[in-house]
C-alpha cells in the first residue's frame, strides 16, 4: 500500500504569482483534506474533497482552490500569493468520507516560500 | 466554536524519564481527539485517538493518553523517553458535523541523553 505522496518538495514564488500544488493519495482513499501550517504553528484546515467535490472549507479566501480526480488525486491552487501564504502544506487522505473516526494519512508536505 | 491549547511550546525530558504532554480542548459538543507526531521534514503520523469508549487510549511507540471530560483534558504520556521521541507533537479535535481537524500550536520535546 503507497503512502500519500506530494509534490514538489520545495517552491519558492514571488508575490502575484500562482502556484499549484499536487497530492496523490493513498491507495483505496476517496478523501483528501488540505491543510496550511505556518511556521511554529499547527496546521490550519483548508478544505477537503470527496469524490471530486469540495464538502468543507476552512477560513481561506477564494484564491485558494482545488480540485480532485477521478483517479482521487488532487491539487491546491493559490492565486495572487502574499507573503504570509509561505509555509508548508500538508494534505491528508482517508477513505470514508471525512467521518468523525476516519484516520487521515498525512503526506511530507511542500514547503512554499513567497518573496 | 472548537479550539485547542498546548500547554508548553518545548518539553524537555531526559531519556528514561516521564513524558507529559498536555492538551486541553474546548468544545460545545463530545469531541474526538487525536494526538499526532511530526518529525522533521515529514507529515503527521497518527499516535493514537479516542472516539468513544473507554477513556484511557494507548498508542503507537508506548504512548498513550486520558480523556477527561471534567478538566476539557487529553494529556499525552509515556513513561519511559527514548531518544526517538525527540519531535513536534499535536493534539487535535473534530466534532460531530465538522469537515475539519482543529490542531493545537504543537509542543516540541526534546529528549537529553
Amino acid at each position: 500500500e503507497t503512502g500519500v505522496t506530494q509534490s514538489p518538495t520545495h517552491l519558492i514564488k514571488t508575490r502575484g504569482q500562482q502556484v499549484t500544488l499536487r497530492c496523490s493519495s493513498q491507495s483505496g482513499h476517496n478523501t483528501v483534506s488540505w491543510y496550511q501550517q505556518a511556521l511554529g504553528q499547527g496546521p490550519q484546515f483548508i478544505f477537503q474533497y470527496y469524490r471530486e467535490e469540495e464538502n468543507g472549507r476552512g477560513n481561506f479566501p477564494p484564491r485558494f482552490s482545488g480540485l480532485q480526480f477521478p483517479n482521487y488525486s488532487s491539487e491546491l491552487n493559490v492565486n495572487a500569493l502574499e507573503l504570509d501564504d509561505s509555509a508548508l502544506y500538508l494534505c491528508a487522505s482517508s477513505r470514508a468520507g471525512g467521518l468523525l473516526t476516519d484516520t487521515q494519512y498525512f503526506g511530507p508536505g511542500t514547503r512554499l516560500t513567497v518573496l | 466554536a472548537q479550539s485547542v491549547t498546548q500547554l508548553g511550546s518545548h518539553v524537555s525530558v531526559s531519556e528514561g524519564a516521564l513524558v507529559l504532554l498536555r492538551c486541553n480542548y474546548s468544545s460545545s459538543v463530545p469531541p474526538y481527539l487525536f494526538w499526532y507526531v511530526q518529525y522533521p521534514n515529514q507529515g503527521l503520523q497518527l499516535l493514537l485517538k479516542y472516539t468513544t469508549g473507554a477513556t484511557l487510549v494507548k498508542g503507537i511507540n508506548g504512548f498513550e493518553a486520558e480523556f477527561k471530560k471534567s478538566e476539557t483534558s487529553f494529556h499525552l504520556t509515556k513513561p519511559s523517553a527514548h531518544m526517538s521521541d525527540a519531535a513536534e507533537y499535536f493534539c487535535a479535535v473534530r466534532v460531530l458535523g465538522g469537515f475539519k481537524t482543529i490542531f493545537g500550536a504543537g509542543t516540541r520535546l526534546f529528549v537529553k541523553a
